[in-house]
């Protein structure tokens, strides 16, 4: 099992550019989450999913969509990026509801907004 | 969802037991309380998690205390690896991640 990966590992943007962060998982969890991290803070949720074809907004979902369409795949869409998006972004999966599941978390992709 | 209070940072002599301790007055009697840690900037570990007995795993172990308005999770013989930010979370349906702890584990 190769968890959860998240693509890509860094990238650069400039403001107003628009991307895709992509995070896959292959353990057949029904929830995923996308959470973001600013330096010397903590993981802060933007968009969950309990399942395909539903997804709901966290604390901080403006900026952002999301859409999960097959069971593995969780994409977060930057619509147009400004600089308070620069952040480290985290993909996370688990079996069944949070309440009482753990979280499997991906590696990250650092995201910087010029 | 209920918050949860932790120190900012401590520290431990390694080989020791590290005891990191974690409010959580306001918890609800169907609330979880879960541990995760995070080493460097890698994504978040989970490690441990309660709703009202002690629980222990090759990891940690986690004290939950009688009104299960905290909880202090215990590292048996901590090592320079587990120098991290530990994280108490109380859960409802959603996760909400706090500051942490920092723990530095000292040779």
């Amino acid at each position: 099992n190769a968890g959860v990966t998240q693509t890509p590992k860094f990238q650069v943007l400039k403001t107003g550019q628009s991307m895709t962060l992509q995070c896959a998982q292959d353990m057949n969890h029904e929830y995923m989450s996308w959470y973001r991290q600013d330096p010397g803070m903590g993981l802060r949720l933007i968009h969950y999913s309990v399942g395909a074809g539903i997804t709901d907004q966290g604390e901080v979902p403006n900026g952002y969509n999301v859409s999960r369409s097959t069971t593995e795949d969780f994409p977060l869409r930057l619509l147009s990026a400004a600089p308070s998006q620069t952040s480290v972004y985290f993909c996370a999966s688990s079996l069944g509801t949070v309440v009482y599941n753990e979280q499997f978390f991906g590696p990250g992709t650092r995201l910087t907004v010029l | 969802d209920a918050k949860t209070t932790q120190p900012p940072s401590m520290d431990c002599a390694e080989g020791r037991a590290a005891n990191l301790p974690c409010n959580h007055s306001t918890i609800s009697g169907n609330e979880y309380v879960y541990w995760y840690r995070q080493i460097h900037s890698q994504g978040p570990q989970y490690i441990i998690h309660g709703l009202k007995n002690n629980e222990t795993n090759e990891m940690a172990s986690l004290i939950i205390t009688e009104d299960r308005k905290s909880s202090t999770l215990i590292l048996p013989h901590a090592t320079l690896r587990d120098t991290a930010v530990y994280y108490c979370i109380v859960n409802g349906n959603q996760f909400y991640f706090g500051t942490g702890t920092s723990l530095t584990v000292i040779p």
